[in-house]
This record gives C-alpha cells, sequence and structure tokens, in this order.
C-alpha cells in the first residue's frame, strides 16, 4: 500500500514552452500533496504544499506564476511549469500525505529544458 | 530555525564494513527524525524513524538512535552490502513540514 505514482518520469521540453507533470496516490486519499525540488547532489528543496481544494502554499522564493500547481483532487496533484527555461532543468518529486501520516514519495519526474 | 546537517559524502567502504553516517540537528520543541534512502533511478523510501528521545529506529540491519543530549541521529549498519549503495538524507519533522539534510552518498564496493 501507500504507492505514489509521478507521470511522467522522464520529459524533454523546449524553452519557453510548458510542461506538467502529474501526481497520484493510488491507494490513498492524498489530504496533502508536496513538491519538492532535486538537484543534483543536493538535498530536497520544498516547493510548494497543497492540500485538496485549496491553493497551494509556496516556500519563499517560489514563483507562483511559473510552477503552478493544483491538488484537484484527493488522489491528484499536477506541476505545471509554465515557460520553462533550462534553469529550470532539475528532479522533480512530488509526496503524498493522508491526514497527519507520514509521506510517501514518488518515483520523480526528470525534467530537462532545451 | 530548525535544520539537519549530515556528513558529506561520498562515503566509500568494501563490503561487510562497519557504516555510520553522523546526523546532527537544530530543532525547537520535540521534532521526530527521520531517515531515507534513495537508491539509483528510484524514489525517496522511508528507511528509519524515532518519534521521541531515546527511541531506536531500525529496518533493513540500520539502526538509528534519537538522542536529544547530542541532538544527533546517525545511522549505522553492522555489515553493509553492495546492495546498500545509495543516497541517504536525515529529516526532521517541524510541524507537518519535513527538513531535509543534504544527503549523503554511500558507495559500498565489493
Amino acid at each position: 500500500g501507500a504507492v505514489v505514482s509521478q507521470h511522467p518520469s522522464w520529459v524533454i521540453c523546449k524553452s519557453g514552452t510548458s510542461v506538467k507533470i502529474e501526481c497520484r496516490s493510488l491507494d490513498f486519499q492524498a489530504t496533502t500533496m508536496f513538491w519538492y525540488r532535486q538537484f543534483p547532489k543536493q538535498s530536497l528543496m520544498l516547493m510548494a504544499t497543497s492540500n485538496e481544494g485549496s491553493k497551494a502554499t509556496y516556500e519563499q522564493g517560489v514563483e507562483k506564476d511559473k510552477f503552478l500547481i493544483n491538488h484537484a483532487s484527493l488522489t491528484l496533484s499536477t506541476l505545471t511549469v509554465t515557460s520553462a527555461h533550462p534553469e529550470d532543468s532539475s528532479f522533480y518529486i512530488c509526496s503524498a500525505r493522508q491526514g497527519t501520516y507520514e509521506q510517501y514519495f514518488g518515483p520523480g519526474t526528470r525534467l530537462t529544458v532545451t | 530555525g530548525n535544520s539537519v546537517t549530515q556528513m558529506e559524502g561520498p562515503v566509500t567502504l568494501s563490503e561487510e564494513a562497519f557504516l555510520t553516517i553522523n546526523c546532527t540537528y537544530t530543532a525547537t520543541g520535540y521534532p521526530s527524525l527521520f531517515w531515507y534512502v534513495q537508491y539509483p533511478g528510484e524514489g525517496l523510501q522511508l528507511l528509519l524513524k524515532a518519534t521521541k528521545a531515546d527511541d531506536k529506529g531500525s529496518n533493513k540491519g540500520f539502526e538509528a538512535t534519537y538522542r536529544k543530549e547530542t541532538t544527533s541521529f546517525h545511522l549505522e549498519k553492522g555489515s553493509v552490502q553492495v546492495s546498500d549503495s545509495a543516497v541517504y538524507f536525515c529529516a526532521l519533522s517541524d510541524l507537518s513540514l519535513l527538513i531535509w539534510g543534504a544527503g549523503t552518498k554511500l558507495i559500498i564496493k565489493p
């Protein structure tokens, strides 16, 4: 149990385009989902926290208009990177939590912007 | 603010060696402490956790004890295997959020 999936696992897009990453909790209802960014050889950076049906709470320094997060249902959250640039290339990881239980992590999505 | 500091990697050991990865933290209150592992090409997995002082978390031969007096949560394993090669993250829970260490890459050579 407690499986979180992400799609796609790997995406390449051209500079200036937008890309959407999906995060799904497969066997539980995720009241809260988190989006992280992981740079090479670095730790995870929390980007935002989203609760189902509410607007996401973004961490300081994360552009809301660039990283659009939608948590439309208890099993799905999406991260859309708008007008992507090469510096947005990174590994994006989501996690999901039911209530106050532990976070379960997705396998991550590697975004490469050319 | 709350923070987690863990030893820099990579840590390279031979198979069957003893492993210690140091983790210290600063926190107000009484956080829970975690070790997560990220195997190559895979997502993060919770390895073990401890929720209060003197608790010992253990899993897959790994152990870590919540030491409030030294604000530490060092990860140990008595005999590592090649399959333990991964990146290990120490983390603490700050209310509902996780505060992460930088990660330590562990390389085990046969």
